[in-house]
């Protein structure tokens, strides 16, 4: 069965330094992978996706997604983080053998303080 | 970008009663919509599958007598979770896509916070 892990439930950062958030993949055949916000009490908001192409994928907000399919992980980083980056973060891969519905990780809290 | 709208944000209810939820694609067309379950701080269940025009696919340990969805137009997918119990009580968020972007981009309602008294 498809699926994805993120092996952190918490990741603290300082503004202004780099952060990663971590995901790995399992799947057969080629992954789509993706990447969502979420803020308190909010809906989902899309951040990036990879489907195929360049292993680094540039997405909203200044964040970008590495593809490594040697290490079946699609880490989500940024350069500089910003307090506003504070979320929930979801990575997700598409379930192919099941009408393409998404799967999605547990979920990350990135907490960045100033 | 593409526009869902859910309501109401947040529900209280008592034990017993019915709550319906609407979602709502703004500026698109959507014939099909997702329904997903989320726990505080924990990944997001896909309860159904909500398709224009026929009934919904739940998925697999989700009781379809429970939560009844409804999908009568092209824009609106409503979820009824009936006879609601304090085990209900949880945040439910709708999906779409535009049509021709399938699950590659899903837009995603601002979620229901449902509490059972």
């Amino acid at each position: 069965a498809q699926s994805v892990a993120q092996p952190e439930d918490q990741v603290n950062v300082a503004e202004g330094n780099p952060l990663t958030v971590k995901c790995t993949y399992s799947v057969s055949g080629n992954p789509y992978l993706f990447w969502y916000v979420q803020y308190p009490n909010r809906g989902l908001q899309f951040l990036l996706k990879y489907i195929t192409g360049d292993n680094l994928v540039k997405g909203s907000y200044g964040f970008e997604a590495e593809f490594n399919k040697s290490q079946t992980s699609f880490h989500l980083k940024k350069p500089s983080a910003l307090v506003s980056d504070s979320a929930l973060y979801f990575c997700a891969v598409r379930d192919n053998n099941q009408g393409g519905k998404l799967i999605f990780g547990q979920g990350t809290e990135l907490s960045v303080k100033p | 970008g593409a526009v869902v709208s859910q309501h109401p944000s947040r529900v209280i209810c008592k034990s017993g009663t019915s709550v319906k939820i609407e979602c709502r694609s703004l500026d698109f067309q959507a014939t099909t919509m997702f329904w997903y379950r989320q726990f505080p701080k924990k990944s997001l269940m896909l309860m159904a599958t909500s398709n224009e025009g026929s009934k919904a696919t739940y998925e697999q340990g989700v009781e379809k007598d429970k939560f009844l969805i409804n999908h009568a137009s092209l824009t609106l997918s409503t979820l009824t979770v009936t006879s609601a119990h304090p085990e209900d009580s949880s945040f439910y968020i709708c999906s779409a896509s535009p049509p021709g972007q399938g699950w590659e981009k899903l837009f995603f309602g601002s979620g229901t916070q449902l509490s059972v008294l």
